[in-house]
């Protein structure tokens, strides 16, 4: 089994959609978790982290269930400028405070106008 | 803003030839991590270092090895390069007790002939 584990998409969602992207991790010690973005031949750079309580930042919300070890980021009244490749981001292994992460494969996503 | 720079956008080496990635970063962080990126693989860890002069080994250290002199700069080296070594290479870092993710340079897309 993969660490980290996303849908495979690719995902061609029409401007103002919702799209949901999901992700499943398998050490149930994890501690942080993240989604990335990452543009076409780009680095990838930090969307949001990922809280127990869930959590929101203008139209995206991401969720978090331990028991099923299960993240989920959401996209409301999706933009062009959505497009992108997401990657779903589990802090594996801790030493001395100093998170290791691990990264899924990501999803692509495009916007069609 | 925390910038993390790589010293090549794009490079091109011969099979065989000893390569020098570079990183440098410029906010006191103390962990340093390099990732390889290829299609349908994801990140994948080749190195990391939690401290000066200290460093362990990722998913896939084979071929690699790295060296880190001083607290900003962390370099990755092949040894003898070779056509499975074509990849993007990612540099990252993150600061020790805060944990808000990594931050990437913007790599360095390295192609072995």
């Amino acid at each position: 089994r993969k660490e980290v584990e996303q849908d495979p998409g690719p995902f061609n969602v029409p401007e103002g959609a919702t799209v949901a992207f999901n992700c499943t991790y398998s050490n149930s010690a994890s501690q942080s978790f993240f989604w990335y973005r990452q543009d076409c031949r780009k680095e990838p750079k930090l969307l949001m982290s990922v809280y127990s309580s869930g959590n929101e930042d203008g139209r995206f919300t991401a969720q978090l269930n331990r028991a099923s070890q299960y993240i989920s980021l959401l996209i409301r009244d999706s933009k062009l400028s959505d497009s992108a490749t997401y990657l779903c981001v589990v802090e594996f292994g801790s030493n001395f405070g100093n998170e290791k992460l691990t990264f899924g494969t990501g999803t692509r996503l495009t916007i069609i106008p | 803003d925390v910038k993390v720079t790589q010293s090549s956008r794009y490079l091109v080496k011969r099979t065989g030839e000893k390569v020098f990635l570079e990183c440098v970063q410029d906010m006191d962080h103390e962990n340093m991590f390099w990732y390889r990126q290829d299609p349908g693989l994801g990140l994948r860890l080749i190195y990391f270092s939690y401290d000066v002069k200290m460093k362990e080994k990722g998913d896939i250290p084979e071929g690699y090895s790295v060296s880190r002199e001083k607290k900003e700069r962390f370099s990755l080296i092949l040894e003898s390069a070779s056509t499975n070594q074509t990849s993007m290479y990612l540099c990252a870092s993150s600061l020790t007790g805060q944990f808000y993710g990594y931050t990437f340079g913007s790599g360095t897309r390295l192609t072995v002939v």
